[in-house]
C-alpha cells in the first residue's frame, strides 16, 4: 500500500507565479514530513522539512502546510524560477523510525 | 569529502551475475540508509545501519540482497544473481541521526540485461 502519495505526476507553472506541490498521507505514525528536490542524474536534495507540532514552516521562497486532520502537505514555492524545475519528492518519517517513505514524486517545470 | 560518494555511477549486468555497489557516507556520520528506486517511481527503503549495526533489513525484497558495513564507514550492497527486476538506481544515503536529515548520494543505476 502507498502510503505516501502525490497524486499529479506534473506540474507546469509560468515563472514568477505560484508552485503548489501537493502530498497526501495515510500512516497516523508519521509525525515529520520532508521535501526533497531531485535533478537527473542527482541523488535527492533536502528542501525543507515540518515536525507535526507545526502547521506551517517557512524558508525563503519555500513554504510547507500541514493539515493533521486531513493528512496533507502542500510545498509552495513563490516566486517560482526556472531553475525550480526539477522532480519534488514529499517523505515522511515516523518518530521511532529509521527510514523515510516517498511519494512517487512531482515533476515541476517553470516555463520562463 | 563533502559529500555521500556513489560507486560504480552506472553498472549493467547480466542476468545471473553478482554485483556490489559501494557507499562512502560523510565522514563521521552514524547512520547510513540504503533505497532503491525504479523507474518513475519514489525511492523505497531497503536497510538502514547505525554504526557497523544493520538494525533494519525489513526492505531488501529477497534473500539475494545482502548489505554490511563491517567497520563503520563504508557500506556494500550486494545482489546475487541479478534479476531483470533489480534493474533501479540504487541510493545510499548518510546522517549524523535522525534529526539531522539525510544526505543522499548520487547513486548507481544499475542495469541488468
Amino acid at each position: 500500500d502507498q502510503q505516501v502519495k502525490q497524486n499529479s505526476p506534473s506540474l507546469s507553472v509560468q515563472e514568477g507565479r505560484i508552485s503548489i506541490l501537493n502530498c497526501d498521507y495515510t500512516n497516523s505514525m508519521f509525525d515529520y514530513f520532508l521535501w526533497y528536490k531531485k535533478y537527473p542524474a542527482e541523488g535527492p536534495t533536502f528542501l525543507i522539512s515540518i515536525s507535526s507540532i507545526k502547521d506551517k514552516n517557512e524558508d525563503g521562497r519555500f513554504t510547507v502546510f500541514l493539515n493533521k486532520s486531513a493528512k496533507h502537505l502542500s510545498l509552495h514555492i513563490v516566486p517560482s524560477q526556472p531553475g525550480d524545475s526539477a522532480v519534488y519528492f514529499c517523505a515522511a518519517e515516523e518518530t521511532s523510525g529509521s527510514r523515510l517513505t516517498f511519494g512517487e514524486g512531482t515533476q515541476l517545470t517553470v516555463n520562463p | 569529502g563533502a559529500g555521500v560518494s556513489q560507486s560504480p555511477r552506472y553498472k549493467v549486468a547480466k542476468r545471473g551475475q553478482d554485483v556490489a555497489l559501494r557507499c562512502d557516507p560523510i565522514s563521521g556520520h552514524v547512520s547510513l540508509f540504503w533505497y532503491q528506486q525504479a523507474l518513475g517511481q519514489g525511492p523505497e527503503f531497503l536497510t538502514y545501519f547505525q554504526n557497523e549495526a544493520q538494525l533494519d533489513k525489513s526492505g531488501l525484497p529477497s534473500d539475494r540482497f545482502f548489505a554490511e558495513r563491517p567497520e563503520g564507514s563504508v557500506s556494500t550492497l550486494k545482489i546475487q544473481r541479478t534479476q531483470q527486476e533489480d534493474s533501479a538506481v540504487y541510493l545510499c544515503a548518510s546522517s549524523f541521526g535522525q534529526a539531522y536529515g539525510y544526505t543522499f548520494g548520487s547513486g548507481t543505476r544499475l542495469t541488468v540485461v
